[in-house]
């Protein structure tokens, strides 16, 4: 059965950075390319990055490019996603999911991720 | 970045009628489109891929239709349980985008 499991959320101030994570099981983690996706309260679903199956092609959107780093260790099956310089708007769900192809097959339960001072 | 414009944004139906929820991209897409299911306070869950393929467990009632810039997600014979919010996305091309959703209610 495939499993994701994110952790790290949690309260923040905004220009602080926190490391999300995301464990994996289930599957070949290292054949699939792995991605995350937010939600801001009571919104809809925002495409926050996307990483290769090696680790060797990174994507991000706009507002968080510069920002947030995505990476992944294929040994410890676990998908990060390193946030800094956190602000306000930054404040969502964050899910892990497993791309296949392109699309989301799998998703995780979903860490919270709140940006206030 | 292509644009996702899904209609409606909210819909009420009866039970065991049929749906339709659309979206139209910006430019064409070339079938790199999915739809999702989100239940209140769940995940979102994959029901579509590649415009018209249902994913492994999802019942048949669900189907995907469309091509180009234009698609389409029908849901037959409604169901109690498909009270939710459905999203499309498109794939074809980074950054992946998501239409605004469609909020489904019973009456």
């Amino acid at each position: 059965e495939v499993q994701l499991v994110e952790s790290g959320g949690g309260l923040v101030q905004p220009g602080r950075s926190m490391k999300l994570s995301c464990a994996a099981s289930g599957f070949t983690f290292n054949n699939y390319d792995m991605a995350w996706v937010c939600q801001a309260p009571k919104k809809g679903l925002e495409w926050v990055a996307t990483i290769s199956y090696d680790g060797s092609s990174t994507y991000y959107r706009d507002s968080v490019k510069g920002r947030f780093t995505i990476s992944r260790d294929n040994a410890k099956s676990t998908l990060y996603l390193q946030m800094d310089s956190l602000r306000s708007e930054d404040t969502a769900t964050y899910y892990c999911a497993r791309q296949a192809y392109g699309s989301s097959d799998y998703w995780g339960q979903g860490v919270m991720v709140t940006v206030s001072s | 970045d292509i644009q996702m414009t899904q209609s409606p944004a909210s819909l009420s139906a009866s039970l065991g009628e049929t749906v339709t929820i659309e979206c139209r991209a910006s430019e064409d897409i070339y079938n790199g489109l999915a739809w999702y299911q989100q239940k209140p306070g769940k995940s979102p869950q994959l029901l579509i891929y590649n415009a018209n393929s249902l994913h492994t467990g999802v019942p048949s009632r669900f189907s995907g239709s469309g091509s180009g810039t234009q698609y389409s997600l029908k849901i037959n014979s409604l169901q109690s349980e498909d009270v939710a919010s459905y999203f499309c996305q498109q794939y074809y091309d980074y950054p992946f985008t998501f239409g605004s959703g469609t909020k489904l209610e019973i009456k």
